[in-house]
């Protein structure tokens, strides 16, 4: 168990429509991060959040959107859901800073599998 | 820029066998981390091991190595005599420390598999 919790762990839905997928991060992890897992394919950066704001953004579409809350916890908005959307969502959260035990090494959820039909 | 190539898609070897996993980095940093990550059939991701841009020193941990090279920007991953559960996809990941965080970037992965 990473400790880093994902909800929903299967969702399907239809074309057009809007989900969110939640994120826990690991007691005392400050920065959370959201990657895509497309079938077959490598895991693509999305975007990190640290403490409630954005610190970087990868290939994440405008469809897409995300937010870390006072709590920590952080939530992934698609909209707009299209085919191609589908995939297995991971968040992952780590400490912020280096440490001489514990290097960013990222813990993941379970993942959010979005299947779009 | 961070890239990270796994030129190795599919690896099958028969249990028992050692299996050794490529990696080969790119970078503008002087200091960055290195990983391998492991994605049993079950989908979950699993952290595996980690090294520093400035400790060269190679490690045994159990039936996993690794073989850092920094002259030739690589970090393969070897499993010693194979087994059956090893079989997963395997992932090499580059991460450079930013503000508040890590900006990490994972190759595309080698599926393992292990025969009986």
């Amino acid at each position: 168990d990473s400790g880093v919790t994902q909800t929903p762990k299967h969702l399907i839905t239809a074309t057009g429509q809007r989900v969110t997928l939640r994120c826990s991060p690991r007691s005392g992890d400050l920065s959370v991060y959201w990657y895509q897992q497309s079938l077959d394919q490598g895991l693509q950066f999305l975007i990190q959040y640290y403490n409630g704001e954005e610190r970087a953004k990868g290939n994440i579409l405008e469809r897409f959107s995300a937010q870390q809350f006072p709590d920590l916890h952080s939530e992934l908005n698609l909209s707009s859901l299209e085919l191609g959307d589908s995939a297995l969502y991971f968040c992952a959260s780590s400490v912020p800073v280096a440490t001489a035990l514990n290097t960013g090494e990222l813990f993941f959820g379970e993942g959010s599998r979005l299947t779009v039909l | 820029a961070q890239k990270v190539t796994q030129a190795q898609t599919e690896i099958s070897v028969v249990e028992k066998e050692d299996v050794t996993l490529d990696c080969v980095y790119e970078t503008r940093d002087t200091t960055y981390y290195l990983f391998w990550y492991k994605q049993p059939p079950s989908g979950e991701l699993v952290f595996l091991i980690r090294r520093n841009s400035f400790d060269e020193q190679n490690e045994i941990s159990g039936r996993y190595s690794w073989n850092f090279q920094k002259s030739t920007s690589s970090f393969n991953f070897t499993i010693t005599a194979s087994q059956v559960v090893d079989s997963a996809v395997y992932f090499c990941a580059l991460s450079e420390q930013h503000t508040g965080g890590f900006k990490t970037i994972f190759g595309a992965g080698t599926r393992l598999f292990v025969k009986a």
